[in-house]
């Protein structure tokens, strides 16, 4: 069974703009981490963010970590064309394993 | 550094013919993935491997896949028979030793199958 959900399923939005996606999870987790993956492309991993940790950033990236919720939001600021792609949480419970959701289709338009 | 390479990139066979891929890691990472995904869905574990040795195959429709890792470096992963549902793209990832903590994973290209 899928362990993260990401919402929402598409995203459309104007080139300077903030992308925000979100993703749930049903049970207690190591670490949780996003990829982005381009049309017909391998997945490109982008954060990975501990239990123990609450917010991280990379560039125009910003993640954030509810564990008391369950829930985890990627923020992409200042949206580029290049940006379009879907976008994956990926949960590990323990060890290495990755489960991840069914992703976001963002699409930002010039 | 180079990636995780993987071939054939697109692969078509009749149903009940049988198919292998291969996959090349990152030098240095001792733990290898096999992922299939379905047209529209995330990403689905089918096998990981630490070295040589599998540490993981629960999801791994072992009456029909094969999977293996000789010398702890590039793997081949086989169907055979495949079926019209193994339609998919097969994604090879890897990543350094397991840790507590969690490591990225690094993904190949992916081979794009077509059973028809």
């Amino acid at each position: 069974s899928q362990q993260g959900e990401e919402d929402p399923q598409a995203l459309s939005i104007q080139e300077g703009e903030n992308a925000t996606m979100n993703c749930s999870y049903k049970t207690s987790i190591n670490n949780l981490q996003w990829y982005r993956q381009n049309s017909g492309r391998g997945l490109v991993h982008l954060i990975l963010i501990r239990s123990n940790e609450r917010e991280k950033h990379s560039g125009r990236l910003r993640v954030t970590l509810d564990t008391s919720k369950k829930s985890s939001s990627l923020l992409i600021t200042a949206s580029r064309a290049a940006d379009t792609a879907s976008y994956f949480c990926a949960t590990a419970v323990s060890g290495s394993r990755l489960t991840f959701g069914e992703g976001t289709q963002l699409t930002v338009n010039p | 550094e180079a990636g995780v390479a993987q071939s054939p990139r697109y692969k078509i066979i009749e149903k009940r013919q049988s198919v292998a891929f291969w996959c090349n890691p990152i030098s240095g990472h001792a733990t290898l993935y096999w992922y299939q995904q379905i047209l529209g869905q995330g990403p689905k574990l089918l096998i990981q491997f630490q070295n040589n040795g599998v540490v993981d195959d629960s999801q791994l429709p072992k009456d029909r896949f094969s999977a293996e890792r000789l010398k702890g470096v590039d793997s081949t992963l086989k169907i055979q028979p495949a079926k019209l549902e193994d339609s998919a793209v097969y994604l090879c990832a890897s990543s350094l030793l397991i840790g507590r903590t969690g490591n990225p994973q690094y993904f190949g290209p992916g081979t794009r199958l077509t059973v028809t």
